[in-house]
């Protein structure tokens, strides 16, 4: 079954302070794992995938097919980090779908 | 390029009515789904289309129909609203999942806020 699993709801922390936002998933073949963003007000977006090896706006995420995780972490937090973050994971087949985690809101203080 | 337009933003619908949430993309992609948002449940998979005239069944599709006659449009019904059934609805398009195509990102609606009541 394609399941993925993100143990937080929430996540508050201060400005400057690392971040950390879990995601496990469970795929019986080889997944395709993005993270996506929703800001206040804003349509979700792709924040980045794990076949680009990118780091964007600061954030990168690892894919650990061992402990099948895909956490996105941030060494400083900014406060227009504050948004909702899915993880959401494919498999590589053309008939495939896209799953989405629960969602973890990370709010960022001053 | 408008993107993908969903219609309308927002509905009222009393229990056992029907409607259509119209989405529609001109990006030329293949792929579709609807979503639907609920706090502390994510975004739940509802149908999907791979391509015209190609549907298949998400997370939780009872109580929603689909079909894909166009690349462009993808429309989902609710025959029989129920009050369970109100929510935040999102339509996303891409231009395929699949290894050939790398994924490419998943392109979403505005969305639209239903109540039934």
């Amino acid at each position: 079954a394609q399941r993925v699993t993100q143990p937080e709801k929430l996540l508050s922390v201060f400005k400057g302070a690392p971040v950390e936002l879990k995601c496990n998933y469970s795929y019986s073949g080889s997944p395709e794992l993005f993270w996506y963003v929703q800001y206040s007000r804003q349509r979700l977006q792709l924040l980045l995938r794990h076949i680009s090896r990118e780091s964007i706006k600061g954030f990168t995420a690892d894919l650990n097919k061992g402990e099948t995780s895909f956490h996105l972490k941030k060494p400083f937090a900014q406060e227009e980090d504050s948004a909702m973050y899915y993880c959401a994971l494919s498999g590589l087949d053309n008939t495939d779908k896209l799953i989405f985690g629960t969602g973890t809101r990370l709010q960022v203080f001053p | 390029n408008a993107g993908v337009t969903q219609t309308p933003k927002f509905q009222v619908l009393k229990t056992g009515q029907s409607m259509t949430l119209q989405c529609a993309q001109d990006m030329n992609h293949e792929y579709m789904s609807w979503y639907r948002q609920d706090p502390g449940m994510g975004l739940r998979l509802i149908h999907y289309s791979v391509g015209a005239g190609i549907t298949d069944q998400g997370e939780v599709p009872n109580g929603y129909n689909v079909s894909r006659s166009t690349t462009e449009d993808f429309p989902l019904r609710l025959l029989s609203a129920a009050p369970s059934q109100t929510s935040v609805y999102f339509c996303a398009s891409s231009y395929s999942l699949g290894r050939d195509r790398a994924n490419s990102p998943l392109h979403f609606g505005n969305g639209t806020r239903l109540t039934v009541t």
